[in-house]
């Protein structure tokens, strides 16, 4: 694809609600990142994937996050029992293998009413 | 990653240069300087990048000083569309973790 795709790109959601949000880097990217930004507020890392190395987690903010990688390619970002602090605009990036230039979607803005 | 300070705003004239500072004094000889923006509701856009020479794209410059200590991003004529959160990031090439985003500096450019 020409670049990273998010979907959807608006989530309105109940509180205690599981969401799914989906990010498709570009092709070929082997890392993807996935970070969160509330409103005013600066990027929050959330979860970093490389190749077929272990998914660094550290920034997931508690369990009720989770983030998979399929086949290297599509990444699935879930999560459960939402809290309207989950409320903020969900950003996926994917770059080239050894490469620092991160490709940006446009984000999931997601709403826990 | 060393660590950067980027003033938190300024402001620039439209038509004039921007010149937006960042201070990288605890980079080490490996470490890359990146400059990303993000405008409004969108997504970090990459700008540039450079390890000791001066770069130059269809974007900005970027100036690094001899001792690698700081850099300055340009943004030869600035438009109304630059208006935007620009990030300085040092980091080194294949560095295998995430990439962290700091405070950055608000640029308002006005008419």
């Amino acid at each position: 694809g020409a670049g990273v795709s998010q979907s959807p790109s608006n989530k309105v959601t109940e509180k205690g609600k599981d969401v799914e949000l989906r990010c498709d880097p570009i092709s070929g990217h082997t890392a993807l990142y996935w970070y969160r930004q509330s409103l005013g507020q600066g990027l929050e890392f959330l979860i970093y994937f490389q190749g077929n190395s272990a998914p660094d987690k550290s920034g997931l903010p508690s369990d009720r996050f989770s983030a998979e990688r399929t086949g290297g390619s599509v990444s699935t970002l879930t999560i459960q029992r939402t809290q309207q602090e989950d409320s903020a605009v969900y950003l996926c990036a994917s770059s080239a293998q050894g490469q620092e230039k991160l490709f940006f979607g446009s984000g999931t803005q997601l709403s826990v009413l | 990653d060393a660590k950067t300070t980027q003033p938190p705003s300024m402001d620039c004239a439209e038509g004039r240069a921007a010149n937006l500072p960042c201070n990288h004094s605890t980079i080490s000889g490996n470490e890359y300087v990146y400059w990303y923006r993000q405008i409004h509701s969108q997504g970090p856009q990459y700008i540039i990048h450079g390890l000791k020479n001066n770069e130059t794209n269809e974007m900005a410059s970027l100036i690094i000083t001899e001792d690698r200590k700081s850099s300055t991003l340009i943004l030869p004529h600035a438009t109304l569309r630059d208006t935007a959160v620009y990030y300085c990031i040092v980091r080194v090439d294949n560095a295998g973790n995430m990439l962290t985003f700091g405070g950055g500096t608000r640029l308002m450019v006005k008419p």
